[in-house]
């Protein structure tokens, strides 16, 4: 069955250090995988989406993340958080060959501290 | 740009009231819609999606309904509201990118008391 595990429900780092929010998946052929921002009481947002070109994948707020194929992974990272990162963070994955089935994980709450 | 507007923002209803919450759709045509709760320190659960009008699919069985009258509007709705149905409502429409990118609204938070 497909799934997405996010590893850590919660994240605490301090301000100006790195960030690592951990995301596996159940194995597909051709994924599309997407990291989703959201703050408090607000939509998702796409902060980055991996479909297939450059493993290693550049998004908004200095985010990035690399895709591994053989490890199934699809981790998210930033250099040095800021206190405006603190928010919530969905892993998602689009499995083609389901039709497209999209699948979230559960969510990492990222807390950073001053 | 694709956008979506999604109402009331917030709503507090007493249980066994009806419920109607409305999202509507700019910059695409015919988009593949999303109605998702998420629930205190859960995920997002995925309720009813929509290819086109009049077509609803629903993921798990439960007293909402939903209905597409329109090929940019999105309809979430209830007759009887249980204590249960508490909790923040996404709409969500896939990107015509092909690639499963979602865009989201900003989300109803509604409270059964």
């Amino acid at each position: 069955a497909q799934s997405v595990t996010q590893l850590d429900s919660h994240v605490s780092v301090s301000e100006g250090t790195p960030v690592l929010l951990r995301c596996n998946y159940s194995s597909s052929y051709s994924p599309s995988l997407f990291w989703y921002v959201q703050h408090p009481n607000k939509g998702l947002q796409l902060l980055l989406k991996y479909t297939s070109a450059a493993t290693l994948v550049k998004g908004i707020n200095g985010f990035e993340a690399e895709f591994k194929k053989s490890e199934t992974s699809f981790h998210l990272t930033k250099p040095s958080a800021h206190m405006s990162d603190a928010a919530e963070y969905f892993c998602v994955v689009s499995y083609m060959e389901y039709g497209n089935k999209l699948v979230f994980g559960a969510g990492t709450i990222l807390r950073v501290k001053s | 740009s694709q956008t979506i507007h999604q109402w009331p923002a917030t709503l507090v209803q007493p249980v066994g009231s009806p419920l109607s919450l409305e999202c509507t759709v700019e910059g695409t045509s015919n988009p593949n819609l999303y109605w998702y709760r998420q629930a205190a320190g859960r995920g997002l659960q995925l309720l009813f999606y929509s290819v086109g009008i009049g077509q609803i699919s629903s993921e798990v069985p439960q007293n909402l309904s939903a209905s597409r009258p329109q090929d940019r509007q999105f309809i979430l709705s209830s007759k009887k509201l249980l204590l249960s149905d508490s909790g923040f409502y996404l709409c969500a429409g896939l990107r015509a990118t092909n690639t499963g990118e979602l865009f989201f609204g900003e989300g109803s938070r509604l409270t059964v008391l």
